[in-house]
């Protein structure tokens, strides 16, 4: 069975400051993997998708790797606003396409 | 296009009632998926459909649970009889297939947070 962590659990950081946000997965027979952002009370709004066969994926200050081997992928979110304030999760679809999800890091951006 | 929706955005019931959550899927997406979110267990697929067929219902947790897609553009996940243990928020989500494969993107619904008494 896939597992997903995500590490930290929680990230406080102080506005302008780059963020790193850790993914990874057990079993690396994955169709691809998606980065998600969901905000308090509210669904998921998804970021950004790799598929198994690409490197990264960039949308504006969001970028995202991604190592099938290793079973990682890192969420890099430059200059960081208090508008980022969410909890992101990490998501891979395995060979069934069926999507795991991680617990999730919970970031707070400090004005 | 409005993106998915689900109803009702909010419900409460007693323990023993049947509960019925709604959700219309994107138009023209081809696969609708039914997920439940707990503090304790995170995200959890329970079911999800092809084409209105479902494909896959082993993460429904139990027999209390039932889930239907007559057409294209609607959706039902029950519960009868309820019991607190199912309080959670429940997520409709859908996408569009490539290839004849998953693979593209879930586009998920602002979801239903059920609290059963």
């Amino acid at each position: 069975k896939q597992e997903v962590t995500q590490i930290p659990a929680a990230l406080s950081v102080p506005e302008g400051e780059n963020l790193v946000l850790n993914c990874s997965f057990t079993d690396s027979a994955i169709y691809n993997l998606q980065w998600f952002r969901q905000d308090p009370g509210k669904g998921l709004t998804s970021l950004l998708l790799i598929q198994s066969s690409q490197r990264e994926q960039t949308s504006g200050r969001l970028n995202a790797s991604l190592d099938k081997s290793s079973g990682r992928s890192t969420l890099y979110i430059a200059a960081s606003q208090p508008g980022d304030s969410a909890t992101y999760l990490c998501a891979v679809t395995g060979d069934d396409y069926k999507l795991s999800f991680g617990a999730g890091t919970t970031v707070t951006v400090r004005a | 296009d409005a993106g998915v929706i689900q109803s009702p955005r909010h419900e409460v019931t007693e323990m023993g009632q049947e509960v019925t959550l709604r959700c219309k899927p994107i138009s023209g997406h081809d696969y609708l998926f039914w997920y439940r979110q707990t503090m304790m267990r995170g995200l959890e697929l329970l079911i999800y459909f092809n084409n209105n067929v479902p494909i896959d219902d082993s993460g429904m947790p139990e027999d209390r649970f039932s889930a239907k897609m007559p057409n294209a553009s609607f959706s039902t996940l029950k519960i009868q009889p309820s019991e607190p243990r199912d309080s959670a928020v429940y997520f409709c989500a859908s996408s569009l297939s490539s290839g004849g494969h998953l693979g593209d993107e879930q586009y998920f619904g602002p979801g239903t947070r059920l609290t059963v008494t």
